[in-house]
C-alpha cells in the first residue's frame, strides 16, 4: 500500500484564488508527522508547512495552512490568494515514528496559476 | 547563510560508466542525506549519514551504489556501473540534528543523470 497518496496529477488556478492540495497517508504509528515541500522548475526541495501528529491546531504558515483530518487520514494543503510564483510541483511527506529521520514522499502534484 | 551545494548540475554518461556526485551540506548540519528522484516520482531516500556513519542505507542498491561522507562535512555518491534505470535526478539534503520529530531539511538543487 502506499505510504502516502497524491491523487491530483496537475491542476490549474487562477492567480488569486486558493488551492487544496490533496494529501491521504497511511501508518500505523501513532507518532509521525506530515510536510509539504514545492518543487519549482529550478528542482530544489523547499519546505513550505509541518504538521505533527499530536498537534491539536492546524499548522499555517503565511499563505500556506495544512487542512489536518486525522480520522480521515489526509493532510490537504491549501494555498489562499494564489500567484504566479507558486507554480511548481508540490510534494506531501511523512515521517513515521520518534528518531526516525527517513522521508516517505508521494507522487506529486503539479500546479499551474494562470493569469 | 549557503545552502546545500551539489555538483555536477547535469551528466550525461553511457550505460556501464560509472560516475560520480559531490555535495556539501550546509555548514554545521549533522545528517546528510541522500535521494533519488525519478521522472514523475517523489525522491526516493537512498542513505542518511549521522557524521560520518550511516544510519540508513536500506534502499541503496549496494551492487553498484556507493556513498561516502569523510570527516563528517562533504559527500559523494558514486554508481559503478550505471543503468538506463538510474537516469534519475540525485538531490541531497542535510538537517541540523537528527533527533527530535520535527527536523526540517534542506535541499540542494540536485543533479540530473542521464544514461544513455
Amino acid at each position: 500500500a502506499q505510504k502516502i497518496t497524491q491523487t491530483q496529477p496537475g491542476m490549474f488556478v487562477q492567480e488569486k484564488e486558493a488551492v487544496t492540495l490533496d494529501c491521504t497517508y497511511d501508518t500505523s504509528d501513532p507518532s509521525y508527522g506530515l510536510f509539504w515541500y514545492k518543487q519549482p522548475s529550478s528542482g530544489e526541495m523547499i519546505f513550505l508547512i509541518y504538521q505533527g501528529s499530536y498537534d491539536q491546531q492546524n499548522a499555517t504558515e503565511g499563505r500556506y495552512s495544512l487542512n489536518f483530518q486525522k480520522a480521515r487520514k489526509s493532510a490537504n494543503l491549501v494555498i489562499s490568494a494564489s500567484q504566479l510564483g507558486d507554480s511548481a510541483m508540490y510534494f506531501c511527506a511523512m515521517r513515521e515514528g520518534p528518531g526516525n529521520e527517513k522521508l516517505t514522499f508521494g507522487t506529486g502534484t503539479r500546479l499551474t496559476i494562470i493569469p | 547563510e549557503a545552502g546545500v551545494a551539489q555538483s555536477p548540475r547535469y551528466k550525461i554518461i553511457e550505460k556501464r560508466q560509472s560516475v560520480a556526485f559531490w555535495c556539501n551540506p550546509i555548514s554545521g548540519h549533522a545528517t546528510l542525506y541522500w535521494y533519488q528522484q525519478i521522472l514523475g516520482q517523489g525522491p526516493k531516500l537512498l542513505i542518511q549519514f549521522q557524521n560520518n556513519g550511516v544510519v540508513d542505507d536500506s534502499q541503496l542498491p549496494k551492487d553498484r551504489f556507493s556513498a561516502e561522507r569523510l570527516k563528517g562535512v562533504d559527500s559523494t555518491l558514486k554508481i559503478q556501473p550505471a543503468k538506463l534505470e538510474d537516469s534519475a535526478v540525485y538531490l541531497c539534503a542535510s538537517s541540523l540534528v537528527a533527533s527530535g520529530f520535527y527536523n526540517e531539511q534542506f535541499f540542494g538543487p540536485g543533479t540530473r543523470l542521464t544514461v544513455l
